[in-house]
């Protein structure tokens, strides 16, 4: 295991096709999170799992983005008829989830996406 | 509503100097703080978290309630420092709110 991977890493679409992301973390991780980052900013929260449970969801996830982490392991981010405003890094992170301590999220290296 | 801010998208230094990377927060309870780090063509990575009070490649960084604050510093910046900084607090959940980051250059 040599932590969080991420697939593809970089993806060229047109403007109205769907797109698909697949995050792979650490094995041992239960909880899993997916941050977008456009150019210039930080990374910004979209949603996160706990195991198979989608627990929260951003503003900033509009109803043309879904994820599911359907086996509690690797998760999927789907966004449906793309905008060009979606060009992006997309990030994945993951951190095991014991009540009441924090453990370090650790990160893939990304997907960019951009839409022509 | 919770927020960080980092107010310098650039830091420029010479090898040898000190460096202060500043950071602000907004946040109604009590803060987790941390320093992010990414080096050119590396992911994300943790520097250091405020609860640990640790220094990590000669960072340190100190929790200032009063002022909202959790600045980052070093004494003597190196070369291999230049890297974007990122600061983020943890919110419900265990979900970050970063900042905007912050470029250190650090010229030999």
């Amino acid at each position: 295991d040599t932590g969080v991977s991420q697939d593809p890493r970089h993806k060229i679409t047109k403007r109205g096709q769907n797109v698909t992301f697949r995050c792979d973390p650490i094995s041992e991780h239960n909880r899993l999170y997916w941050y977008r980052q456009t150019l210039g900013q930080g990374p910004e929260f979209l949603t996160y799992f706990q195991n198979e449970a989608q627990l929260e969801k951003s503003r900033l996830l509009s109803d043309r983005f879904s994820a599911e982490r359907p086996k509690g392991s690797f998760s999927t981010l789907e966004i449906q008829r793309t905008e060009q405003g979606d060009s992006a890094m997309y990030l994945c992170a993951s951190r095991q989830g014991l009540a009441g301590a924090y453990n370090e999220q650790f990160f893939g290296p990304g997907t960019r996406l951009t839409v022509l | 509503a919770q927020r960080v801010t980092q107010p310098e998208k650039l830091l420029s230094v010479f090898k040898g100097a000190p460096v202060e990377l500043k950071c602000n927060y907004s946040y109604s309870g009590s803060p987790e703080l941390f320093w992010y780090v990414q080096y050119s063509r590396q992911r994300l990575q943790l520097l250091l978290r405020h609860i640990s009070r640790e220094s990590i490649k000669g960072f340190t960084a100190d929790l200032n309630k009063g002022e909202t604050s959790f600045h980052l510093k070093k004494p003597f910046a190196q070369e291999e420092d230049s890297a974007m900084y990122y600061c983020a607090l943890n919110n419900q959940g265990g979900k970050l709110i970063f900042g905007q980051g912050t470029e250190l250059s650090v010229k030999p």
